[in-house]
């Protein structure tokens, strides 16, 4: 009931073209959905975050969209980069009153070729 | 801009010694996190602590595990007796409102 099922696993995309990361929960308690990058090495980096109150969040060339009754949330990155290659995690946040963990998907290593 | 600073950033080890991974989290942070990530794994939930207290373990965190925060800048995760399978990128991460994150660089604990 706790995980964060994220597809695919790994994503070739060229430079400038769109990436689509794809996540999926059974937990409807989560309460917050972030996505996190992380370069080879590095502790993971918080990029975009949303709560299930909203069905979409932009910020640059990043934008979560959130699909509550389907359970389901996903990442866009928008003409992608070269300096967008790393891995990404979706996460959702077990819900106030406990200990407000994080629950993290599996990653997807992203590459945007030249 | 703040953010979390965990040191060493690499420890070797010996099965069976102690270690104690050490971190600053943001300075007006009150809730503190424990992550590990195995080598080409997900990042994995530890442990979480808020006034002075933990407040939720998972089953990784056995009694081989254990925090502090000795003052009021420090948060240190010690491992008593290391096993192999302890080898991994340790992550402390430390959050303001008990919803954003923030995650220091790790330390890459290795157990010989």
């Amino acid at each position: 009931q706790q995980q964060v099922k994220q597809s695919p696993q790994s994503l070739i995309v060229q430079k400038g073209g769109i990436s689509i990361i794809n996540c999926a929960y059974e937990n409807t308690a989560f309460d917050y959905f972030p996505w996190y990058q992380q370069f080879p090495g590095k502790g993971p980096a918080l990029l975009i975050a949303i709560r299930p109150d909203v069905s979409e969040k932009k910020e640059g060339r990043f934008t979560i969209s959130f699909n509550k009754s389907a359970k389901q949330f996903s990442l866009h990155i928008m003409d992608s980069q070269p300096g967008d290659s790393a891995t990404y995690f979706c996460a959702a946040k077990v819900p106030r009153g406990g200990s407000e963990k994080l629950v993290f998907g599996k990653g997807t290593k992203l590459t945007v070729n030249p | 801009e703040p953010e979390v600073t965990q040191t060493p950033s690499h420890q070797v080890t010996q099965m069976g010694q102690e270690v104690i991974l050490r971190c600053v989290p943001i300075s007006n942070h009150l809730y503190f996190y424990w992550y590990r990530q195995i080598l080409g794994q997900k990042v994995e939930f530890l442990v979480s602590f808020y006034n002075n207290e933990i407040s939720e373990k998972s089953e990784i965190f056995d009694d081989q595990f254990s925090v502090e925060r000795p003052d009021g800048s420090n948060f240190t995760l010690k491992i008593r007796s290391t096993k192999l399978e302890d080898s991994a990128m340790y992550f402390c991460a430390s959050s303001e409102t008990r919803d954003t994150q923030y995650f220091g660089p790790g330390t890459r604990l290795t157990v010989l």
